[in-house]
């Protein structure tokens, strides 16, 4: 079965400061990996995925995430970190299901908090 | 941008109560989904619908709760009688055929209390 980790419960940095996020999976075939972003109060919003091909992927807000198969890693950056920023980040993968769709197994989350 | 709508965004309930979670997929999805969040957990998959029927569901997902898509638009959420422990944050998503239904949209979630 696949499984998440997210090692960091707590993250803070300062306003303009860089910030990676780390995340590491299981899973037995190449994976499907997300990032979602919780905002206090509201639902995961899709940051951005992992299916294949280039390993460093973009996605919205200017964050990035680069898929390391040898380290069956998934990390979350961003150069320089906004305000806006804080918030909850889960890192997910997608496992096919044989009756269509799939299915997300999410990390415990990432709580950041940016100091201005 | 079309986005995953769900109501009610706050229910609160008794113990032993039936309650029903409403979902308007994206018009275009045709995969379907609910995710539950315990306060302080992390979120757990339930179940996953597709071509009118449930194609996996997990542990949680026992004989108390049931989905249906009652109409071309709604996908619902029935608890037949809430317990304490189901008091969570509801989530809903969809995914369209692209790639075979991998990248999922979340609603807003649906914060259920069972007093």
């Amino acid at each position: 079965a696949q499984s998440v980790t997210q090692p960091d419960i707590h993250i803070t940095v300062s306003e303009g400061a860089s910030l990676e996020l780390r995340c590491n999976y299981s899973y037995g075939a190449t994976p499907y990996l997300f990032w979602y972003v919780q905002s206090p109060g509201q639902g995961l919003q899709l940051l951005l995925k992992y299916f294949s091909g280039d390993t460093l992927v973009q996605g919205i807000k200017g964050f990035e995430a680069e898929f390391k198969r040898s380290q069956s890693s998934f990390n979350l950056r961003k150069p320089s970190v906004h305000w806006s920023d804080a918030a909850e980040y889960f890192c997910a993968v997608g496992a096919m299901l044989t009756g269509g769709g799939n299915k997300l197994t999410f990390g415990t989350g990432t709580q950041l908090k940016v100091e201005l | 941008e079309p986005e995953v709508t769900q109501t009610p965004s706050h229910q609160v309930t008794q113990m032993g109560q039936e309650v029903i979670l409403r979902c308007v997929p994206i018009s275009n999805h045709l995969y379907f989904y609910w995710y539950r969040q315990i306060l302080g957990q992390k979120v757990e998959f339930l179940v996953s619908f597709y071509n009118n029927e449930i194609s996996e569901k997990s542990e949680i997902f026992d004989d108390q709760f049931s989905v249906e898509r009652p109409d071309g638009s709604n996908f619902t959420l029935k608890i037949r009688s809430t317990k304490l422990e189901d008091s969570a944050m509801y989530f809903c998503a969809s995914s369209d055929q692209a790639s075979s239904g991998v990248t999922q949209y979340f609603g807003p979630g649906t914060r259920l209390l069972v007093l």
